[in-house]
């Protein structure tokens, strides 16, 4: 069982460059999260999908695009980089969504905005 | 949204016990208390969850008292591989309440 696993582990793009963060789970979890941690700070979420082909919007999504592709992956699309966009994105999954749910997060990617 | 308010950090001695305290006076009827644990380089990872009065794990223990507006997380014996950061979250309704704050920074010194 490996988990929550995302890729790339690190990125470095110039400002206005697009890529995307690939996340993939094996639990057959129903929803999938979408946070970034700036340095010093705690996780913020930007994108959630409580289930397959659902996704909502969290705290900070402007900026990002995400896709629900099927129940094992979502993933998180910056369409033009901005410096401030320097930060690590961690996913993470749980089973329900629900109140009592336990989120299990992947090791997360140090992306670098020029 | 119920809002959490922790210390920013706190220090401890290898083999003391750590209470780390959490405010969340607005905590609604349905809402759970879950406490993470994050490393450095490393996503966090579940310690505990409650709802009222004690909860024990293998790892930690959870103190909610009777109007839930803040509950404390109980560490007994720290080792240096405690430090970390222990961030306090209250599920509220909707994904959109779920936010981790800037958590407690423990350190445990030898």
């Amino acid at each position: 069982n490996a988990g929550v696993t995302q890729t790339p582990k690190f990125q470095v793009l110039k400002t206005g460059q697009s890529m995307t963060l690939q996340c993939a789970q094996d639990m057959n979890h129903n929803s999938m999260y979408w946070y970034r941690q700036d340095p010093g700070m705690g996780l913020r979420l930007i994108y959630y999908s409580a289930s397959e082909g659902t996704t909502d919007k969290g705290e900070v999504p402007n900026g990002y695009n995400v896709s629900r592709l099927n129940k094992r992956e979502f993933s998180l699309r910056l369409e033009s980089a901005a410096p401030s966009q320097t930060s690590v994105y961690f996913c993470a999954s749980s089973e329900s969504g629900g109140n009592t749910d336990t989120q299990y997060f992947g090791p997360g990617t140090r992306l670098t905005v020029l | 949204l119920a809002k959490t308010t922790q210390p920013i950090s706190m220090d401890s001695y290898e083999g003391q016990e750590v209470n780390i305290t959490c405010s969340h006076n607005n905590i609604a009827t349905n809402d759970y208390i879950t406490w993470y644990q994050q490393f450095p380089s490393q996503g966090p990872r579940f310690i505990i969850q409650g709802y009222k009065t004690k909860v024990t794990n293998e790892v930690a223990s959870l103190f909610i008292p009777a109007d839930r507006k803040s509950s404390t997380l109980s560490l007994p014996r720290v080792s240096l591989s405690d430090t970390a950061v222990y961030y306090c979250l209250v599920y509220g309704t909707g994904r959109r309440a779920l936010t981790f704050g800037s958590g407690t920074r423990l350190q445990v010194q030898p």
